[in-house]
């Protein structure tokens, strides 16, 4: 299997502009997470899906982050409109519910940056 | 809620010494504890886990024991190589599905 795909890898872009990122799960995963890092704030979860619902957005910071999951196998992020202050490493993971502990497969991460 | 403590880095190491982080957690009811690694340049990956109390997740020399009674997940190596330079998470999952990440610790191991 190839992992977590995500796409850009890195995006830069001027403030005022909509960004939008990109992630394939994990063929057969039943959750995907979309997480936040930065320096100041270490790794947030930003908003998780099981079966393509949302089902816990409380970490998405205000009403210019949406994300959709239109199908098993893509999800979006989007961010209209950008600020400085979005700068970020942004990851998608996903993982296969298994009653256990299970493993989140975390994709390689876009990069932005808002000028 | 739940919260995940870890000891602040940065860690810097000679090769073959012997690794400590610690981790702590405060949680309701039973969670899993994981230790999570982070090359430069990529996405975290799981390194090991535990799923109740006394267990020991190992991988690749690392070990961790699930320790209930100080509510503690200590990352521990006995001989590090410079390969193993990167960041550390400790996480929790709790009932709820979702991981809780410590801040991450950054080890350095010099040759």
């Amino acid at each position: 299997d190839a992992g977590v795909i995500q796409s850009p890898r890195h995006e830069v872009t001027e403030m005022g502009q909509e960004v939008t990122l990109r992630c394939k799960p994990i063929s057969g995963h039943d959750y995907l997470f979309w997480y936040r890092q930065t320096m100041m704030r270490g790794l947030e979860l930003l908003i998780y899906f099981n079966n393509n619902v949302p089902i816990d957005d409380s970490g998405m910071p205000e009403d210019r982050f949406s994300a959709k999951m239109p199908n098993a196998s893509f999800s979006t992020l989007k961010i209209q409109p950008s600020e400085p202050r979005d700068s970020a490493v942004y990851f998608c993971a996903s993982s296969l519910a298994s009653g256990g502990a299970d493993t989140q497969y975390f994709g390689p991460g876009t990069r932005l940056t808002v000028l | 809620g739940n919260s995940v403590t870890q000891m602040e880095g940065p860690v810097t190491l000679s090769e073959e010494a012997f690794l400590t982080i610690n981790c702590t957690y405060t949680a309701t009811g039973y969670p899993s504890l994981f230790w999570y690694v982070q090359y430069p340049g990529e996405g975290l990956q799981l390194l090991l886990k535990a799923t109740k109390a006394d267990d020991k997740g190992s991988n690749k020399g690392f070990e961790a024991t699930y320790r209930k009674e100080t509510t503690s997940f200590h990352l521990e190596k006995g001989s590090v190589q410079v390969s193993d330079s990167a960041v550390y998470f400790c996480a929790l999952q709790g009932s709820n599905y979702k991981l809780t990440f410590g801040k991450g610790t950054l080890l350095t191991v010099n040759p």
